[in-house]
């Protein structure tokens, strides 16, 4: 079966920096989403990943290991507003994502 | 409009009643999407379409139904609801199909079937 792993919860503090992993196990691999969830909002695209390495793009980075089934999402300088829900998703080798259950990051003063 | 909008926002609905969830696009995307969010479960797709006139069947696609009569609507059909459907529904386009193009979700609609 298709699985996405990653942590159900994860608590920082503002000004820090904060890694959510997620692992994978795919039939195929076409590359690798991750979007923020607000709660009660919809899901918006953070990024992209589908070569290894990792990507910036502001306070976001997103790295990838293919070989390892494994990314995270390190978000830097956090500030209250990053409090959500990330989502880790997976293109296979259907080209149909398959979506992890979510990250729920909660930002303290 | 700019981006994707659905309707209703919310609702309550009797087991057995027929329910359409609207969703419009102006983004002129071709692909679109329906996708069901429940608590402690990822995003599962419910049904696609690659362009006008062609639909598909995701991962849960029982009780529902689709069609996309052209580029911009895909509403989605509970022919008959049942409170296994009680859930958050998000539709969603990607200017390509493929899976690799970035997804735009609407606001969603929180359904609940009693």
């Amino acid at each position: 079966g298709q699985n996405i792993d990653q942590p159900t919860e994860m608590t920082a503090t503002e000004g820090a920096i904060v890694q959510i992993n997620c692992t994978y196990q795919t039939s195929g691999f076409n590359g690798l989403f991750w979007y923020q969830q607000h709660a009660g909002e919809a899901p918006t695209f953070l990024s992209y990943n589908v070569l290894d390495g990792l990507e910036e793009k502001g306070r976001f980075s997103s790295f990838l290991s293919r070989s390892k089934g494994y990314s995270y999402l390190l978000l830097k300088e956090l500030q209250m507003k990053d409090s959500a829900s990330y989502l880790c998703a997976v293109v296979d080798s259907n080209y149909q994502l398959i979506w992890g259950a979510g990250t729920k990051l909660i930002i303290k003063p | 409009i700019a981006g994707i909008t659905q309707a209703p926002t919310s609702q309550i609905l009797a087991a057995g009643r027929r329910m359409t969830l609207r969703c419009t696009q102006d983004m002129r995307h071709n692909a679109m999407y329906w996708y069901r969010q429940d608590l402690g479960l990822g995003l599962r797709l419910i049904h696609y379409s690659n362009t006008a006139g062609t639909t598909g069947k995701g991962e849960v696609p029982d009780g529902y139904s689709v069609s996309r009569a052209n580029t911009d609507d895909f509403p989605l059909t509970l022919a008959s609801a049942v409170p296994s459907q009680t859930s958050v529904y998000f539709c969603a386009s990607s200017p390509r199909t493929g899976g690799t193009d970035t997804q735009y979700f609407g606001p969603g609609t929180r359904l609940t079937v009693l």
